[in-house]
């Protein structure tokens, strides 16, 4: 089973700054089976990033994904005030087939 | 426009059975496998299985095998998930979700809300 670790837990920024947000695998994840959730209070997620780097439609550029092997990276490179949210990263492998990070949590400073 | 409109939230007793469903439009329904993820209160995103609706191919997460039952009826496109015996920790918001052509989940429900209390 593949557990994905994410860190920080909370990152406090403030608008306008740049976001770093860590996604490490126990196991090595294929790029093409990694992707980047977005979920605001009361709302459902949405997909922001797949195959580790690819903007899915909608997705700002301000947004990217980097990484390979066990550990992915979400960029967010100038905060928007409707950034701060909670973000997961999400694997296919093995069983179970999919899933998730526990989340980071992207709060105003 | 795709769309995935699940039915209204829940209240239930322990022991009781539920089935919630996820209607899809907009899209070819038969073609996309449909994914169910739970979300406890405050907690983090859990797969719990994934259905293709054209021939009800089914796989679960280890952890909800054989604790929940994933179903769909192509003809009217809706995916369900359903439960015999519920428990007070089945209190949770359930998502519905459609894997894109890549194992990535690109359209979601609304969710649906299900709490289970005496």
């Amino acid at each position: 089973e593949i557990v994905l670790t994410q860190s920080p837990g909370t990152l406090s920024l403030s608008p306008g700054e740049r976001a770093t947000l860590s996604c490490r695998a126990s196991q090595s994840v294929s790029r093409s089976y990694l992707a980047w959730y977005q979920q605001k209070p009361g709302q459902a997620p949405r997909l922001l990033i797949y195959g580790a780097s690819s903007r899915a439609t909608g997705i700002p550029d301000r947004f990217s994904g980097s990484g390979s092997g066990t550990d992915f990276t979400l960029t967010i490179s100038r905060l928007e005030p409707e950034d701060f949210a909670l973000y997961y990263c999400q694997q296919y492998g093995n069983s179970p087939m999919y899933s998730f990070g526990q989340g980071t949590k992207l709060e105003i400073k | 426009e795709v769309q995935l409109v699940q039915s209204g939230a829940e209240v239930k007793k322990p022991g009781e059975s539920l089935k919630i469903s996820c209607k899809g439009s907009g899209y070819s329904f038969t073609n996309y496998w449909i994914g169910w993820v739970r979300q406890m209160p405050g907690k983090g995103l859990e797969w719990m299985g994934i259905i293709y609706p054209s021939d009800s191919d089914t796989r679960y997460s280890p952890s909800f095998q054989g604790q929940v039952t994933i179903s769909a009826d192509k003809s009217i496109s809706t995916a369900y998930l359903q439960w015999s015996s519920l428990k007070a920790s089945d209190t949770a918001m359930y998502y519905c979700a459609r894997q894109e052509r890549g194992p990535w989940f690109d359209y979601w429900g609304q969710g649906t809300l299900v709490t289970v209390s005496s």
